[in-house]
């Protein structure tokens, strides 16, 4: 099983300033034959469901914005909110989608400063 | 607009069973492999299923193998979870999920606004 693991847990951020999110696979997610690292970022936010963000590692979804990138590969990854915004309050979560199970990882609380 | 809609939650005793649709709509159904993700209260998200476009390969997490079922309707545009043998630890929110692609192995990109299973006495 590939284990995901999240940090930090929590991070609170200024309004405007940068927020880091990391996350570290147990084993390579990078598919050899397509040079794709099999990771997607989701944000949720409080009484919703999550919502896609990033896939393929570093791919924005149609729609979230710029603010948002991922950046990473093999083994670990990052999720960057270049200018944090109040409704960027959310928890952040990775996943993995290179094998079964296709685990997330434990999540990112985001708050403002 | 893609729209998954969750029915079928609700409070089921230990060892009981369960059975929860997602109805899907605004999007080719039978093109979009499908998935079932849980979300224990104040806990975070668990992958439960995955299941194919045709239903010809499913995937499930250890903790419901030989307990749970994963199955879908082309024709009624429909994703299916049976849950039998439930557990106190099944309570959660359960989610429908497309995947991207036709395979099991993409990416989440929609998802409903899931359905709370309570395992209770």
């Amino acid at each position: 099983d590939i284990v995901m693991t999240q940090s930090p847990d929590s991070l609170a951020v200024s309004l405007g300033e940068r927020a880091t999110i990391n996350c570290k696979s147990s084993q390579s997610v990078l598919y050899d034959s397509n040079n794709k690292n099999y990771l997607a970022w989701y944000q949720q936010k409080p009484g919703q469901p999550p919502k896609l963000l990033i896939y393929w590692a570093s791919i924005r979804e149609s729609g979230v914005p710029d603010r948002f990138s991922g950046s990473g590969s093999e083994t670990d990854f990052t999720l960057t909110i270049s200018s944090l915004q109040a409704e960027d309050v959310a928890v952040y979560y990775c996943q993995q989608y290179y094998g079964d199970p296709q685990r997330f990882g434990q999540g990112t609380k985001v708050e403002i400063k | 607009e893609v729209q998954l809609v969750e029915s079928g939650g609700g409070l089921v005793q230990p060892g009981g069973s369960l059975r929860l649709s997602c109805a899907a709509s605004g999007f080719s159904f039978d093109d979009h492999a499908m998935g079932w993700v849980r979300q224990a209260p104040g806990k975070g998200l668990e992958w439960v299923a995955n299941i194919k476009r045709d239903g010809s390969e499913k995937q499930y997490v250890d903790s419901v193998k030989g307990r749970f079922t994963i199955s879908r309707d082309n024709v009624q545009n429909s994703l299916y979870l049976q849950m039998n043998s439930l557990r106190a630890e099944d309570t959660a929110v359960y989610y429908c999920a497309r995947l991207a692609q036709d395979t099991t192995y993409r990416h989440l990109d929609y998802w409903g606004q899931g359905t709370l299973v309570t395992v209770s006495s």
